[in-house]
């Protein structure tokens, strides 16, 4: 069955920097594309980026562009979410996601915690 | 940027009754929309995919429709089960992909 497992969240403080990882099983990771979504406590669902199942393509929402970069290991089946420069409002339960034909999410990791404070 | 607004935001029902959500567009995105179920403490789950397709292993209760700006989920009866928060989410002409802003279905 298909497992995404996440870590690397933790507590950080405003301007530093975490990398998340995401453990994919159960499925062809080297044709797949990859996701992060991010859901603020209490809030709604945001996509955050994407990257194709080459690497070739990375797309970002806006708010984390310059900031945040999505990578993969394909033999390794794991992508990456390195964060920096964070901010207060990067806090979020962070879901890696596998991509179904090119923008929905059709499975999805438990997630991680990322809390930006002083 | 693609805005969906999702209505109502809350609905209040009882097991067995239909529920009907609500997901509007800002512009036309074709049928390339989804639904997810979210409970608490628990990830999203895709349960609709371009508009009206179940997703693998989501219940026939489930079933939406819809094209270009107005789309519908609707659950035919609802379980126990069902009462969570629902999200509509587009993937038309992205980057972005945006989400609506969820309608929680609450027992009545």
């Amino acid at each position: 069955q298909v497992q995404l497992v996440e870590s690397g969240g933790g507590v950080v403080q405003p301007g530093g920097s975490l990398r998340l990882s995401c453990a994919a099983s159960g499925f062809n990771f080297i044709v797949s594309g990859m996701h992060w979504v991010r859901q603020a406590p209490g809030k709604g669902l945001e996509w955050v980026a994407f990257i194709k199942s080459d690497g070739s393509e990375k797309y970002y929402a806006d708010s984390v562009k310059g900031r945040f970069t999505i990578s993969r290991d394909n033999p390794e089946s794991t992508v990456y979410l390195q964060m920096n420069s964070l901010r207060v409002e990067d806090t979020a339960v962070y879901y890696c996601a596998k991509d179904k034909i090119w923008g929905y999410f059709d499975y999805w990791g438990q997630g991680t915690l990322v809390t930006v404070s002083s | 940027e693609i805005v969906l607004t999702q209505s109502p935001a809350t609905l209040s029902l009882s097991p067995g009754e239909r529920a009907t959500l609500s997901c509007r567009a800002s512009q036309s995105v074709s049928s390339n929309l989804a639904w997810y179920q979210q409970r608490p403490g628990q990830a999203p789950r895709l349960l609709i995919y371009d508009a009206s397709n179940r997703a693998t292993g989501i219940p026939a209760r489930f079933s939406g429709s819809g094209s270009g700006t107005d789309f519908t989920l609707t659950i035919s009866s609802l379980e126990p089960e069902d009462f969570a928060v629902y999200y509509c989410q587009h993937r038309s002409n992205w980057p972005p992909l945006t989400f609506g802003g969820g309608t929680r279905v609450e027992i009545k």
